[in-house]
């Protein structure tokens, strides 16, 4: 079984600041089978990167993600006000798994 | 437009039994895989359970294993979870998400909002 965990569990940034989040993995994920989800209170988790880099339909390109094995990262090259959320890390190989989560909010 | 529309959730005491349904529409649902997805209450996702395209494949969690059961009918576009033997650690809401990729390996590019399933006696 692959755990995931997740830094910093808080991100506290300004509008405008450049985001990066860390995902590791126990073991390595194979293929890249990598995913990130924002969710903000309420709402249902967004996909925004599948195989650990590419974006999903409709995701701006602020969003990108990058690694391979069992370091991953998800950059917002400069946030918006709408960005401030809760992130989670997936790795869907056999046994699907997410990460604790980072909880991205307004410095 | 994709949707997802789960129901069902409902207040259930230990050792009881329920069934949830999602109503998918806006898409060929026969052509996806599709899962349960929960999360408790203040906390993060857990994946629940997985199944293929027609409903011959399943896959569970080892939390929910032997209790739960996930299927679906094509005809009905629709997926369910009987959750029998309910914990008080199964409340949770309960998301179902469209499945993306080749079975078993999924990530999830539609959510529905959620049925709320609370286990308290």
């Amino acid at each position: 079984e692959i755990v995931l965990t997740q830094s910093p569990g808080t991100l506290s940034l300004s509008p405008g600041e450049r985001a990066t989040l860390s995902c590791r993995a126990s073991q390595s994920v194979s293929s890249s089978y990598l995913a990130w989800y924002q969710q903000k209170p309420g709402q249902a988790p967004r996909l925004l990167i599948y195989g650990a880099s590419s974006r999903a339909t409709g995701i701006p390109d602020r969003f990108s993600g990058s690694g391979s094995g069992t370091d991953f990262t998800l950059t917002i090259s400069r946030l918006e006000p709408e960005d401030f959320a809760v992130y989670y890390c997936q790795q869907y190989g056999r046994s699907p798994a997410f990460g604790p989560g980072t909880k991205v909010d307004i410095k | 437009e994709v949707q997802l529309v789960e129901s069902g959730g409902t207040v259930v005491r230990p050792g009881g039994s329920l069934r949830l349904s999602c109503a998918a529409s806006g898409f060929t649902f026969d052509d996806y895989g599709m899962s349960w997805v929960r999360q408790a209450p203040g906390k993060g996702l857990e994946w629940v359970s997985n199944i293929n395209w027609n409903g011959g494949s399943t896959d569970y969690a080892d939390s929910v294993k032997g209790r739960f059961t996930i299927s679906r009918d094509n005809a009905k576009n629709s997926l369910y979870l009987q959750m029998n033997s309910l914990r008080a650690e199964d409340t949770a809401l309960y998301h179902c998400a469209r499945g993306r990729g080749s079975y078993p390996v999924y990530y999830f590019d539609y959510w529905g909002q959620g049925t709320l399933v609370t286990v308290s006696s």
